[in-house]
């Protein structure tokens, strides 16, 4: 199975500050890479898939990027709404895998 | 309106079986694979397996000996069947979905139900 590593697991910002969450595969997964937020008692929400690929409906403010092993989320400029859990997820091979998670919290 | 929503009962006794059921609107279970994920509180998320749009099906092998996924398209429903529970089996299951014809990764999910394996 493919081993996500997720880091940090918890982050603390404040209001208008940039933030990167970082996911390494312990395997090449070709970019098959997707970044979902999660709020508490809600369905976790997509936010990037493949990589770099904006959902619809997503603010500009997240983006995505990476190749390889390597994957970073980045949130530009930190909204209210934006304090969450981030986690990723790879599917490129079976079983998808995740990683465990980062909890951004406000400062 | 896409949903998916999760049902079945919040307490099992251990060695029982737990039974699941998504049921899913806005979207055809023959043009979108449905999987089905647990997350055990505190830990982070395990893939279960999935019901494909042709109706085949794949595990995770760590389950594989316990799971059974099927489905019932007249109803829109996929079921999770899992035997032999333990008390490591508590958790947040969902159910999520993909589109079949790209390789895209899940997008909508359930909000989850909450099972707890106890005596």
């Amino acid at each position: 199975d493919i081993q996500m590593t997720q880091s940090p697991s918890f982050l603390s910002a404040s209001v208008g500050d940039r933030v990167t969450i970082n996911c390494k595969a312990s395997q090449n997964i070709n970019k098959y890479l997707n970044w979902y937020q999660q709020k508490l008692g809600e369905a976790p929400k997509r936010l990037i898939y493949n990589t770099n690929n904006l959902q619809t409906g997503i603010p500009s403010r997240f983006s995505g990027s990476g190749s390889g092993t390597d994957y970073t989320l980045t949130i530009s400029s930190l909204q209210p709404e934006d304090f969450a859990t981030y986690f990723c997820l790879q599917h490129n091979s079976f079983p998808n895998t995740f990683g465990a998670g980062t909890k951004l919290e406000l400062k | 309106q896409v949903q998916l929503k999760e049902s079945g009962p919040g307490l099992v006794q251990p060695s029982q079986t737990l039974s699941l059921t998504c049921t899913v609107s806005g979207f055809s279970l023959t043009s979108y694979n449905v999987h089905w994920v647990r997350q055990p509180p505190g830990k982070g998320l395990e893939w279960m397996g999935r019901m494909r749009y042709n109706g085949d099906t794949s595990y995770n092998s760590a389950l594989k000996s316990r799971l059974s996924i099927s489905r019932d398209t007249s109803k829109n429903q996929v079921f999770l069947k899992m035997n032999s529970l333990q008390t490591d089996d508590t958790g947040t299951y969902y159910c999520t979905r993909d589109v079949a014809i790209f390789n895209y990764g899940p997008d909508y999910w359930g909000q989850g139900v909450m099972v707890t394996v106890s005596s």
